[in-house]
């Protein structure tokens, strides 16, 4: 299996721009988290779904950002519109509902807005 | 606020020496302990984990120490490698989807 699979790996935008993030989850899968990175804040978690449908989206800074998984193989995380204090990196990651909470990270994207 | 919290933030080991990076929770719900190790560039990789009713676990020359009792656990790297230069993470869930990490800790081994 080729892990989990973020594009692009780097994105650079002007703010007021639209941005959309994009992750192909690991096979058989059924969970996926997208994550951000910073230096100040480290791995916080945005959102998390389960079988296609959104859990827990409390993490979702407001409401420029939105998450979508249309089916199990995919999902994009979208921000609209686009500032500077979103540069950071996203990551997104898959997990396994058989008793085992392991998350598979994606490479992640480097967001840099100007 | 941090759920988990994480140190040193950074640390610097002689090849062949050890490394030992600690954490503290207050959630006594958290029932699973995974570390994460992230080198420039890549996403977080679990290194190792551990659920409350060990106190310790070992894989290669990685071992996490459990104290219930304190709310605390740490990471040990033995014999470290200049190849464990990376940034460690550890982490806690309640056996949910909610990982709550640490703020990181940068090892940097010297050859």
């Amino acid at each position: 299996d080729a892990g989990v699979i973020q594009s692009p790996r780097h994105e650079v935008t002007e703010m007021g721009q639209e941005v959309t993030l994009r992750c192909k989850p690991i096979s058989g899968h059924n969970s996926l988290f997208w994550y951000r990175q910073t230096m100040m804040r480290g791995l916080e978690l945005l959102i998390y779904f389960n079988n296609n449908v959104p859990i827990d989206d409390s993490g979702m800074p407001e409401d420029r950002f939105s998450a979508k998984m249309p089916n199990a193989s995919f999902s994009t995380l979208k921000i609209q519109p686009s500032e500077p204090r979103d540069s950071a990196v996203y990551f997104c990651a898959s997990s396994s509902q058989e008793g085992n909470t392991e998350a598979f990270f994606g490479q992640g994207t480097r967001l840099t807005v100007v | 606020q941090q759920q988990v919290k994480q140190s040193p933030q950074s640390l610097i080991v002689q090849k062949g020496g050890i490394s030992i990076i600690n954490c503290a929770y207050e959630n006594t719900a958290f029932d699973y302990f995974p570390w994460y190790q992230q080198f420039p560039g890549k996403g977080p990789a679990l290194l190792i984990a551990i659920r409350p009713d060990v106190s310790e676990k070992k894989e290669g020359r990685f071992t996490i120490s459990f104290n219930k009792s304190a709310k605390q656990f740490s990471l040990h790297i033995m014999d470290s490698q200049p190849g464990d230069s990376a940034t460690y993470f550890c982490a806690a869930s309640r056996s949910d989807y909610k990982l709550s990490f640490g703020a990181g800790t940068t090892v940097t081994v010297r050859a």
